[in-house]
């Protein structure tokens, strides 16, 4: 049962447009949401987070929004650069003590098309 | 040297082989992961480390066996694998003791083909 899910598998979005990917979860006890960037050939990169508590968390042209009742988040891009394009992966954290463990989603490749 | 360090950066074995995969953190983390990550999957926890104790083991087969000699150092061994195992194998580390959202520090990963 994958409990972290993003529906979409890629995205093209024009540069200088904004690029909207989203994030389903089935688990409440979820308590934090991570965004990760991955290049081809490297490990992901930590773009951004946000806690349970909060519904958005903004880091330059990056903002995450979190709306709890529907369990979704989504990572806007605005706006878009070409080097924005690359596999985006959601994550969660499950409450724990100790070692973080992290669940992620199968990812979205986002191409920013010139 | 800094971050998270994933070698070999390729691996070809046969079936047959014996070969290990090694991740070396300079971060100061006590904590440190092997993930697999397939073809349109998503990551799979393998193996979690935590003060050099395992403290879990998502029902991965025995073929992988993981050593962790250090906080800094952590080894996944691989023998008699198949062809299915074939994959990006990514390391990585954190703090541990939750410090909030900043999640981990990944290595480049291991591109593994199993012939």
């Amino acid at each position: 049962d994958q409990q972290v899910k993003q529906n979409s598998p890629s995205l093209s979005v024009q540069e200088g447009r904004i690029s909207i990917l989203n994030c389903d979860y089935t688990n409440s006890m979820f308590d934090y949401f991570l965004w990760y960037k991955k290049y081809p050939a490297e490990g992901p990169t930590f773009l951004i987070s946000i806690s349970s508590i909060k519904d958005k968390n903004e880091d330059g042209r990056f903002t995450v929004f979190l709306n709890k009742s529907a369990k979704h988040l989504s990572l806007h891009i605005v706006p878009s650069q070409p080097g924005d394009s690359a596999v985006y992966f959601c994550a969660a954290f499950f409450p724990n003590q100790g070692a973080q463990k992290l669940v992620f989603g199968q990812g979205t490749r986002l191409t920013i098309n010139p | 040297e800094t971050g998270v360090t994933q070698t070999p950066r390729h691996l070809v074995m046969g079936m047959t082989n014996k070969k290990s995969l090694k991740c070396e953190q300079h971060l100061g983390h006590n904590a440190m992961y092997w993930y697999k990550q397939s073809a349109k999957k998503p990551l799979e926890l393998m193996f979690v480390y935590s003060l050099e104790e395992r403290v879990e083991n998502n029902s991965v087969p025995s073929r992988f066996s993981p050593e962790c000699p250090n906080s800094s150092h952590l080894f996944l061994h691989l023998h008699t694998l198949q062809p299915e195992d074939s994959a990006l194998y990514l390391c990585a580390s954190s703090q541990g003791e939750r410090t909030g959202g900043y999640g981990y520090t990944f290595g480049s990963g291991t591109r593994l083909t199993v012939v």
